[in-house]
């Protein structure tokens, strides 16, 4: 148990349907993440918030929305996605200070397949 | 775009085999080096974080060293046992220049250790 709790852990859907993945910690960490894995490649990071705002985002399509209501949830809102977005969404949290990151807890992710 | 490489992309090894693996990354905008392991069906879990060059840190018989002015880090396993069984990931830590640091990952080195 890593503190970083990911639901769910697999999902299927359509390209049409529309879907969220939750990720939540209790560590009191001040940055969240959202990675992508996906075959024979290493993880990608898609979006980060730090204190709840959105910090980075990696070129990732708009079909990938990100929302960290509280420094506690993030929610990854999934619409009309593709075959190739089938992979593992991986979130994790850390610490961040002045001079850098703690080390990084990840959850155990949602394996996503798209059909 | 930071390129973190890791060699050998998979090992096998007898139990009581002493290994050892590579991450290589650019020396610009250089912050920390993280190590992980990642055991299959478990999340990603933080071994190590280095900042220093020629910083050794150590946790049972798994060590690490940084070389950040040739941009290369090595992982030592003493004595392999089957549950050090796992994908050991490293990441170089920069700067985003947007107010956030982040990750970037190499693919991994996934050792199997045979009893």
């Amino acid at each position: 148990e890593t503190g970083v709790t990911q639901t769910p852990r697999h999902l299927v859907m359509g390209m049409t349907n529309k879907k969220s993945l939750k990720c939540e910690q209790h560590l009191g960490h001040n940055a969240m993440y959202w990675y992508k894995q996906s075959a024979k490649k290493p993880l990608e990071l898609m979006f980060v918030y730090n204190f709840k705002e959105q910090t980075e985002n990696n070129s990732v399509p708009s079909r990938f929305s990100p929302e960290c209501p509280n420094s506690s949830h993030l929610f990854l809102h999934l619409h009309t996605l593709q075959p190739e977005d089938s992979a593992l969404y991986l979130c994790a949290s850390s610490q961040e200070g002045a001079f850098g990151l703690a080390e990084a807890f990840f959850g155990q992710g949602t394996r996503l397949t798209v059909v | 775009i930071l390129n973190v490489e890791q060699s050998p992309q998979s090992l096998h090894v007898q139990e009581g085999d002493s290994t050892n693996f590579t991450c290589s990354f650019p020396s610009s905008n250089f912050y920390a080096l993280h190590w992980y392991r990642w055991e299959t069906a478990k999340s990603p879990e933080a071994l190590f974080v280095m900042t220093l060059n020629g910083d050794e840190k150590k946790k049972g018989r798994i060590s690490a060293t940084l070389n950040t002015k040739e941009g290369y880090s090595y992982l030592y396993i003493k004595g392999s046992q089957p549950e050090d069984s796992a994908t050991y990931l490293c990441a170089s830590e920069s700067y985003s220049g947007a107010g956030s640091y982040q990750l970037t990952f190499g693919k991994g080195t996934k050792l199997s250790v045979i009893p």
